[in-house]
């Protein structure tokens, strides 16, 4: 199975900041990596898809890097309603998929 | 727009078989651009992927929940099904459906709200 590590697990920030999120495959995935937001109650809501495509209608400040084995999801500059989960997800191993721990973003 | 919507008993009790149906609207579930997912979430946790469908019936599972999990389709309902048997309380979750994406590898674009289903005597 291809495990997903997410760094840092919480992280606190301020609106404004500049925040990235590692994801780290025990294997290498190629690009084939996603990122998705989760607030509150919510369902998840798909971001980044291939490592670094900006799904339609994501705002340009959430950015996504990365290929083989390390990958980061960027927010250039946090506005209050990016305050959520974030959710790496592998599907190299199609059709199994597998997600990363999370990483809860909180208000500084 | 397209919308999914879970629906299914809330409580299921242990050892019996949970079963949940997703209806889609706004959108044909016969496409043979999309797969069909289910995904849960227990309270507090991550997300694990459950297991996806084509139209015509094709189905992969999770390998840890193999043995327990069949999907399937109505394409005259617009609908697909998750049934999960032998459930205890580590089944308890948020149970989410979704449609699948495999473009470039499998993406999760359009997801339903999300049902709760507990497992308890």
């Amino acid at each position: 199975d291809i495990q997903m590590t997410q760094s840092p697990s919480s992280l606190s920030a301020s609106v404004g900041d500049r925040v990235t999120i590692t994801c780290r495959a025990s294997q290498s995935i190629s690009s084939y990596l996603n990122w998705y937001q989760q607030k509150p109650g919510k369902a998840p809501k798909l971001l980044i898809y291939a490592a670094s495509s900006l799904q339609s209608g994501v705002p340009s400040r959430f950015s996504g890097s990365g290929s083989g084995t390390d990958f980061t999801l960027t927010i250039s500059s946090l506005q209050p309603e990016d305050f959520a989960t974030y959710y790496c997800q592998q599907s190299y191993s199609t059709p199994t998929v597998t997600f990363g721990q999370g990483t809860r973003l909180e208000i500084k | 727009q397209l919308q999914l919507q879970e629906s299914g008993p809330g409580l299921v009790k242990p050892s019996e078989t949970l079963s949940l149906t997703c209806t889609v609207s706004g959108g044909s579930i016969s496409s043979s651009s999309y797969y069909w997912g289910w995904i849960r979430q227990p309270p507090g946790k991550g997300l694990e992927w459950i297991g996806s469908i084509y139209y015509s019936g094709s189905t992969y599972y999770n390998p840890s929940l193999k043995s327990r999990v069949t999907i399937s389709v109505d394409t005259s309902k617009n609908q697909f099904s998750l049934k999960l048997s032998s459930v205890t309380a580590a089944d308890t979750a948020v149970y989410y459906c979704a449609r699948v994406i495999t473009i470039f590898g499998v993406d999760f674009d359009y997801w339903g709200q999300g049902t709760l289903v507990t497992v308890s005597s």
